[in-house]
């Protein structure tokens, strides 16, 4: 079964540090990973996205770095403001697939004034 | 509108009834996915529509789940018999095409809750 593991389930972080989300994946042929945000109420909002070809994507204050032969994903929140909080999703996809995600389990961000 | 719409927005409902939720993609885009998310629970895939058809329904948990789209437009995934398990936030998302290249934007859900 395809899956997409998530960790930590939740964060607690100051305003201004460093949020880190990690994610594992075991099927090697996913080509698209992308980070999505979701606050109560609302459905999720992609973040940023990568493809293995590349090590790291950076948007503003998010980063993605991947390490292929690990088959590891992980999210870097630079700055964090009370604004992040909100839950965090990892996901997998795969073109020939019709490009459905496998979303990781989420982690609950909440940054602390 | 500018983004995916569904509706209803809240759904409660007694064991045993059928639902219908709807949803209205973007215009113009072709591909449409129907999602859920239990209490606490990642987001599971249930289908994937390009155009009207659905090559992969693999997500649907049983016979009970079903779902159509037509005109190339909106879809409605209909619930039938349903059971306390169903209960869940049911998300609809599309994208310009379904390939890789093209991000996925979900609307803010239908939550069903059976009594």
């Amino acid at each position: 079964q395809q899956q997409v593991k998530q960790s930590p389930q939740s964060l607690i972080v100051q305003k201004g540090g460093i949020s880190i989300i990690n994610c594992a994946y075991e099927n090697t042929a996913f080509d698209y990973f992308p980070w999505y945000q979701q606050f109560p109420g609302k459905g999720p909002a992609l973040l940023i996205a990568i493809r293995p070809d590349v090590s790291e994507k950076k948007e503003g204050r998010f980063t993605i770095s991947f390490n292929k032969s690990a088959k590891q994903f992980s999210l870097h929140i630079m700055d964090s403001q009370p604004g992040d909080s909100a839950t965090y999703f990892c996901a997998a996809s795969l073109e020939t697939s019709g490009s459905r995600l496998t979303f990781g389990e989420g982690t609950q961000l909440t940054v602390n004034p | 509108g500018a983004g995916v719409s569904q509706s209803p927005s809240n759904k409660v409902t007694e064991k045993g009834k059928d639902v219908e939720l709807r949803c209205d993609p973007i215009s113009g885009h072709t591909a449409l996915y129907w999602y859920r998310q239990s209490l606490g629970q990642g987001l599971e895939f249930l289908i994937y529509f390009q155009g009207n058809s659905a090559p992969d329904k693999s997500g649907l948990p049983s016979d009970r789940f079903s779902a159509e789209r037509t005109g190339g437009s909106v879809s409605t995934l209909t619930i039938q018999r349903t059971q306390q398990e169903d209960s869940a936030v049911y998300l609809c998302a599309s994208s310009l095409t379904g390939g890789n290249n093209q991000p996925q934007h979900f609307g803010d859900g239908t939550r069903l809750s059976i009594l």
